[in-house]
């Protein structure tokens, strides 16, 4: 079974804090995404990575950034965390293709206080 | 621009059908997902399009139109852990090297007794 996980499961973290969301991957898959979930607004993509050491910007990527060091690995970075990055952040892994499933990490709820 | 239409949502009696629609406008089509998301819990794969024409898997059904930007989701004999949101995703064209799956924004069903 593909296996997609994410370091923290629930944080608490203040404001100006910079945070780290871990996610790693133990299928050798090319792509992968970082979401965040909040209510009535669905997934919105924040970053996604093809390959090591690329990223491209999704549609939500101010005040983030990530790191893709080694294929296995996918990192999203708060630089200074904000209360309105308060949300359910979710990673997620593929493979190269576009009828590949797009497999999801069990969640990291963030709240900034 | 992508846009993706679905229900916000839906309640129905177990051991029923549902049916959810999505609509979409997308730059490019490569396929459509829809996945399910319990409460708390990261989406998991239900069903994948890319031709016209239904997908049967057990109790679910996905169907496609590409011409008309439409899929839905039918979901028969309906049980109560069936009660979750339900995510409809195209994936469109390539960027950067990937192809980026949009979400809507998800429909929450409720099944009641």
């Amino acid at each position: 079974d593909v296996k997609v996980t994410q370091s923290s499961r629930y944080l608490v973290k203040r404001t100006g804090e910079k945070v780290f969301l871990e996610c790693v991957q133990d299928m050798d898959h090319e792509n992968m995404f970082w979401y965040r979930q909040d209510p009535g607004l669905g997934l919105r993509l924040i970053y996604f990575s093809y390959d090591v050491k690329m990223k491209e910007k999704g549609d939500i990527p101010e005040g983030y950034s990530v790191s893709r060091e080694k294929k296995e690995r996918f990192s999203l970075i708060l630089e200074s965390a904000s209360t309105n990055q308060t949300s359910m952040y979710l990673c997620a892994s593929s493979p190269q293709g576009p009828g590949n499933t797009i497999y999801f990490g069990e969640g990291s709820w963030l709240t900034v206080v | 621009g992508q846009n993706i239409d679905q229900p916000t949502e839906m309640t129905a009696t177990e051991g029923a059908i549902v049916q959810i629609n999505c609509t979409y406008q997308t730059s490019g089509f490569n396929g459509l997902f829809w996945y399910q998301q319990h409460a708390g819990e990261a989406p998991t794969f239900l069903s994948y399009n890319v031709l016209d024409g239904l997908e049967e898997k057990g109790r679910f059904s996905s169907f496609l139109s590409r011409s008309k930007g439409y899929s839905y989701l039918l979901l028969k004999e309906l049980q109560m852990k069936d009660s979750a949101s339900y995510l409809c995703a195209v994936r469109g064209e390539e960027s950067g090297g990937s192809y980026i799956p949009t979400f809507g924004r998800g429909t929450s069903l409720i099944v009641h007794p």
